[in-house]
């Protein structure tokens, strides 16, 4: 199965550490990705892997996996990162799902 | 530096049909896979399928087979997406993303600007 299972939101207090979870069996085989999504914005990649930044991205952004988790921390959250993040993944079918998404708000 | 840039937005009435086009620069274009995704007004994102630019063969997500083709024209490095027998639902921003990979790793990277398709009567 590709279903991939994400919290619908989580708030984080600016400067603080928040952690977004991504589920699913294709995650015990394939690596996640994960998108960044501002309002009115393209996704742009923001890990891969189990932890890899495209060049430019702060290292505040951090990843790891675990089973059938993947996870995306952003450790001291910035006001910027306010968005929704989707995680990524495909299945041995050769087919792709994107998680439904998680809105992060930084209070 | 790479780049996909879409085709402008399209209007179009419910059974029609709609080709949205991306165009790649700044790279080799049949060295990678070209996927298109799709996320309607409020909701997230919906893999549509993908596209080998090097020797045109496609991949299709379940629910849109029948319905989706993808295309290619090496010549000018551009793929094509065409949906037909469209409803209200498929109202919604459609993507063009490169696939890059690595192993057991794969990431989508860049991304168009997204081409927004609304069907409306």
């Amino acid at each position: 199965s590709s279903e991939l299972t994400q919290d619908p939101a989580v708030s984080v207090a600016l400067g603080q550490t928040v952690r977004i979870t991504c589920q699913g069996d294709s995650l015990r085989t394939y690596y996640a990705s994960w998108y960044q999504q501002k309002p009115g914005q393209a996704p742009m990649l923001v890990l891969y892997g189990q932890n890899s930044r495209p060049s430019g991205l702060p290292d505040r952004f951090s990843g790891s996996s675990s089973g059938n988790t993947a996870s995306l921390t952003i450790t001291g959250a910035q006001a910027e990162d306010e968005a929704d993040y989707y995680c990524k993944s495909r299945d041995t079918s050769g087919s792709y799902a994107f998680g439904g998404g998680t809105k992060v708000t930084v209070l | 530096q790479v780049q996909l840039v879409q085709s402008g937005a399209e209007v179009k009435k419910p059974g029609a049909s709609v080709k949205v086009s991306c165009k790649a620069s700044g790279y080799t274009f049949t060295r990678y896979y070209m996927h298109w995704v799709r996320q309607a007004p409020g909701q997230g994102l919906e893999w549509l399928g993908t596209i080998d630019p090097s020797g045109g063969s496609t991949r299709y997500a379940q629910k849109f087979q029948g319905r989706v083709t993808m295309t290619k024209d090496t010549s000018t490095s551009t793929v094509y997406i065409e949906l037909s027998s469209l409803r209200s639902e498929d109202t919604a921003v459609y993507y063009c993303a490169r696939e890059l990979s690595s192993g057991w790793v794969n990431w989508f990277d860049p991304w168009g600007q997204g081409t927004l398709v609304t069907v409306s009567s």
